[in-house]
């Protein structure tokens, strides 16, 4: 079936560096999320995107965070610059009009 | 804010047993939200299992089957007779779709 990729699955970097973390969504779908789990705690909404804009973000999303999807290639999200509170595992997710929405396998990243 | 409450894991119980996972939320941002669950098995990327989005209807899925329940607040996920290979974490979750709020997950064991 359909499936979300997000690519890399692990990344490691150093506080204060730049992130940018992708996200292959399902081809013909329009609606477009992050989600955010701290390990050992519940998985929890950033953002979501439609038609070029964020539409909705949760107090999560900080100042640092940005997405996008430049002519519908992959939907990214960059964190400039990170912190060490950053270190998650990231799922993407896309949907069709409210459809509930389809996961990645997530991309776990480290900020040491 | 909404929010879901489950069972807390890990569950384990035995091939061919009954299982109940229980699942409550609160919806206090939307009157008639979307509930999910999600499952997750092992090495793979969060899937929908089953979702119900009219109170009093029941959704089901792979023999799992659960209640949306809107005078007791619950969405309790069911299955008669687990196998092995339902061994999982299990996710409920409400929407609306755009936005959707996790609970923490629950950890299901089958032993054989």
């Amino acid at each position: 079936g359909p499936k979300v990729l997000q690519i890399p699955s692990h990344q490691i970097i150093d506080m204060g560096q730049m992130v940018t973390l992708n996200c292959d969504p399902v081809s013909n779908h329009l609606y477009f999320y992050w989600y955010k789990q701290i390990l050992g705690q519940q998985m929890e909404f950033l953002v979501n995107f439609y038609n070029g804009k964020v539409m909705e973000k949760s107090k999560l999303f900080k100042d640092q965070f940005s997405v996008e999807r430049p002519d519908g290639s992959y939907f990214t999200l960059k964190i400039q610059p990170t912190a060490l509170e950053d270190s998650a595992v990231y799922f993407c997710a896309s949907s069709s009009n409210n459809q509930a929405p389809l996961f990645g396998e997530g991309t776990r990243l480290s900020v040491l | 804010g909404d929010s879901v409450t489950q069972t807390e894991g890990p569950v384990t119980v035995s091939e061919s047993e009954s299982l109940i996972i229980n699942c409550t939320y609160s919806a206090t941002s939307i009157a008639y939200p979307n509930l999910f669950w999600y499952v997750r098995y092992p090495g793979e990327g969060l899937q929908l299992l089953l979702k119900v989005i009219t109170a009093g209807q029941k959704g089901s899925s792979r023999g799992f089957e659960a209640t949306y329940n809107k005078e007791t607040t619950s969405f309790h996920l069911q299955k008669a007779s687990v196998q092995e290979s339902d061994s999982a974490v299990y996710y409920c979750a409400l929407g609306p779709a755009n936005k959707v709020v996790f609970g923490t997950g629950t950890r299901l064991q089958v032993l054989p």
